[in-house]
């Protein structure tokens, strides 16, 4: 079964900072790849997936995330974070092919210090 | 138009006692998951329908978890005799999904709060 690690449980930046965010999988075969983001308060949300072609995904509100298999990761960054990108982001990944399982990641709480 | 809604917000119960929680997808969407989110963590995948039928219940950590989904709309997710290990917010999300090999994206409910003391 696959699995999805993000390694950051907690991370503090100030405005303007520069974020990567870690997020590694384990399976062997194909997979679908998103990140996830919870503001406060609000509902789970889509930032950016992963399904094949260029491995450098841009999502919303200036996010990129870049896919290399052969490290089976898949980070989350951004250029310059705002105080409003206050919120947990979740990694999560499907089998390419199966059906709609997303499995999901422990998530990291992003804290940015205006 | 509106989104995934799920009610209560907010349950506290006795252990022992049995829940329902309901969701309510957004209208046309053919796939219905259930999540469980405990604290500190991301969100575990209970069970999947695709309208009506339960394809999908591996996630379901014990047979006191039973969810149905009968005209294939609104779905209830019950546990019974709950225990304190039940304590988590409980997600679910829709999506257009229609054949097991393609994929939409899954929007997600507000989640209900439980509470087991």
């Amino acid at each position: 079964a696959q699995s999805v690690s993000q390694h950051n449980h907690h991370v503090i930046l100030s405005e303007a900072a520069s974020l990567e965010l870690g997020c590694n999988y384990s399976y062997g075969g194909t997979v679908n790849l998103f990140w996830y983001v919870q503001y406060p308060g609000q509902h789970l949300q889509l930032l950016l997936k992963y399904f094949s072609g260029d491995p450098l995904v841009k999502g919303i509100k200036g996010f990129e995330a870049e896919f290399i298999k052969s490290k089976f990761s898949f980070n989350l960054r951004k250029p310059s974070v705002q105080w409003s990108d206050t919120a947990e982001y979740f990694c999560a990944v499907r089998v390419s092919g199966g059906y709609q399982k997303v499995t999901f990641g422990t998530g990291t709480k992003l804290q940015v210090i205006p | 138009g509106a989104g995934v809604s799920q009610s209560p917000r907010y349950k506290v119960a006795k252990r022992g006692q049995d829940v329902a929680l309901r969701c309510d997808p957004i209208s046309g969407h053919v796939s219905l998951f259930w999540y469980q989110q405990a604290l500190g963590q991301g969100p575990e995948f209970l069970t999947y329908f695709q309208n009506e039928a339960q394809l999908d219940k591996s996630g379901l950590p014990s047979d006191r978890f039973f969810a149905e989904r009968p005209e294939g709309s609104v779905s209830t997710l019950k546990i019974q005799r709950t225990q304190q290990e039940d304590s988590a917010v409980y997600l679910c999300a829709s999506s257009l999904a229609l054949a097991s090999l393609s994929y939409n994206e899954q929007f997600f409910g507000p989640g209900t709060r439980l509470t087991v003391l």
